[in-house]
C-alpha cells in the first residue's frame, strides 16, 4: 500500500530556505501517469497547491511561487523534495506531500500526514 | 485565474443529508473536473470524489458529487450523516493552475 511521509525541520528562520522531503513507500516515483506534489495549509486558511514533479521529472509550480520554489526527485531513494527560499512568516503552515493522478492539475489520491513548519526568528 | 467559493460552514443532524456547494467565479464549471477532499484536523486529507462524480474504492456511497452548469457550481452531498463525517471539506479544480476552494466546516450536531 502506498504511503507518503514528510520530514524536515519544524523551524525555519525568515529569509532562509525551507527544505522538506517526502519518502515514498509502496510505489515508484517513476511510475507512469503519476505526479508527486506538495500542498500546504497556513493557520486558519485552506489548502494551497505549491507544485509537483512528474514521473518524467518535469516540474509544475503555482505561478505566484515561481522563483522561490524548487521540487526535485531522487528516484534511487524513492523520495521527492521541496525547497522554498526566502521564507517569511506567511510560509508557516502544515505541508503535505501527495500523489497526483495523470496530470499536474489533477486530483490527489494519496496524501501524507503532513509536517508543521514555523517560520520564526 | 478563477476562484472556487464554498460556504464557510454547514451543519446538520445525524442521519440527515447535507450538500456543500463550490461555485466557480469565472469560466465554466464543466470545463474542468472538480474533485472533493475530506480533512479532519490532525489527519491527512482523503479523496472523496474525483472527476466530478467518481468515488474512489472504499468511499461509501453516502458521498456523491455533481456539477450544475446553470449555477456554475459543483456540489458534494453527504447522506445518512454520521458524527465521524464532521470535518473540513475542500473542492479542487483547475484552469491555468490548480485551485482549491476555501473549505467548508461540517458540523454534525
Amino acid at each position: 500500500q502506498l504511503q507518503l511521509q514528510e520530514s524536515g525541520p519544524g523551524l525555519v528562520k525568515p529569509s532562509e530556505t525551507l527544505s522538506l522531503n517526502c519518502s515514498v513507500s509502496g510505489d515508484s516515483i517513476n511510475r507512469a501517469n503519476y505526479f508527486w506534489g506538495w500542498i500546504r495549509q497556513s493557520p486558519g486558511k485552506g489548502l494551497e497547491w505549491i507544485g509537483c514533479i512528474s514521473y518524467r521529472g518535469n516540474t509544475y509550480y503555482k505561478p505566484s511561487l515561481i522563483g522561490r520554489v524548487t521540487i526535485s526527485a531522487d528516484t534511487s531513494k524513492t523520495q521527492f523534495s521541496l525547497k522554498l527560499s526566502s521564507v517569511t512568516p506567511a510560509d508557516t503552515g502544515v505541508y503535505y506531500c501527495a500523489r497526483q493522478v495523470l496530470e499536474f492539475y489533477n486530483y490527489m489520491d494519496v496524501w501524507g500526514k503532513g509536517t508543521t513548519v514555523t517560520v520564526t526568528s | 485565474n478563477f476562484l472556487l467559493t464554498q460556504p464557510r460552514s454547514v451543519s446538520a443532524s445525524p442521519g440527515k443529508t447535507v450538500t456543500i456547494s463550490c461555485t466557480r467565479s469565472s469560466g465554466s464549471i464543466a470545463s474542468s473536473y472538480v474533485h472533493w477532499y475530506q480533512h479532519r484536523p490532525g489527519s491527512a486529507p482523503t479523496t472523496l470524489i474525483y472527476h466530478d462524480d467518481q468515488r474512489p474504492s472504499g468511499v461509501p456511497d453516502r458521498f456523491s458529487g455533481s456539477i450544475d452548469s446553470s449555477s456554475n457550481s459543483a456540489s458534494l452531498t453527504i447522506s445518512g450523516l454520521k458524527t465521524e463525517d464532521e470535518a473540513d471539506y475542500y473542492c479542487h479544480s483547475y484552469d491555468i493552475t490548480l485551485v482549491f476552494g476555501g473549505g467548508t466546516k461540517l458540523t454534525v450536531l
